[in-house]
């Protein structure tokens, strides 16, 4: 079983719809929580960055962690084709120096 | 917010020569440096760790003596892919952690490209 679970997708939306990501993971040790945006060839986009349970919004982005549940999730609202890009969920635990364990991405294609 | 440049973008190189690979962190220290390797529709694979000043710490399967890491100061970390050949033709990207890391998240490079013909 691997750490950080994530469907890959592909998911296709409309544009405007709301979108969910979700990943889960095994560690409960995992304190830290990220969401990255990457689009094709280029290196992973910091999205949200989450600190243990709760919620995070950003603009039209809402980061979720339920710690109990060992799943995170994140919203898109009012998405739009700019949006269309693999996202990452990653995760790690203090004393680990930034290694990241990553989710295996979610292509998502926003159609006009 | 932090900025990690790398370069080249992307890279074209015959088989059997070495190619470099450099990333900076260019408004703070990164303490840590990571290198990953990407392969199509795949997520990032950690390659290995690098700290300022000491020895990487390669995962388990990756060839140290192909990709050799160099990490020789607080701003600077460079990948060098010896003896290259077609099958490591594939997207490289690094990550840099300094302080920041832990209450902003951590950042990465626009990735690097390398194609061995």
């Amino acid at each position: 079983q691997k750490e950080v679970e994530q469907d890959p997708g592909p998911l296709s939306v409309p544009e405007g719809a709301i979108v969910s990501l979700n990943c889960t993971y095994s560690n409960s040790a995992f304190q830290y929580f990220m969401w990255y945006r990457q689009y094709s060839r280029k290196g992973p986009e910091l999205l949200m960055y989450t600190y243990s349970s709760g919620n995070k919004e950003d603009g039209r982005f809402t980061a979720q962690v339920d710690k109990s549940s060992k799943y995170i999730s994140l919203f898109i609202r009012d998405s739009q084709p700019s949006d269309s890009a693999t996202y990452l969920c990653a995760m790690t635990r203090y004393n680990q120096g930034g290694k990241l364990i990553f989710g295996q991405g979610t292509e998502l294609s926003v159609k006009p | 917010g932090a900025v990690v440049s790398q370069h080249p973008s992307r890279v074209i190189c015959k088989s059997g020569t070495s190619v470099k690979i450099e990333c900076r962190s260019l408004d703070f220290q990164a303490t840590t440096m990571f290198w990953y390797r990407q392969f199509p529709k795949q997520s990032l694979m950690l390659m290995a760790t690098s700290n300022e000043g000491s020895k990487a710490t390669y995962e388990q399967g990756v060839e140290k003596d192909k990709f050799l890491i160099n990490h020789a100061s607080l701003t600077l970390s460079t990948l060098t892919v010896t003896s290259a050949h077609p099958e490591d033709s594939s997207f490289y990207i690094c990550s840099a952690s300094g302080d920041e890391g832990r209450t902003h998240g951590y950042t990465f490079g626009s990735g690097t490209r390398l194609t061995v013909v």
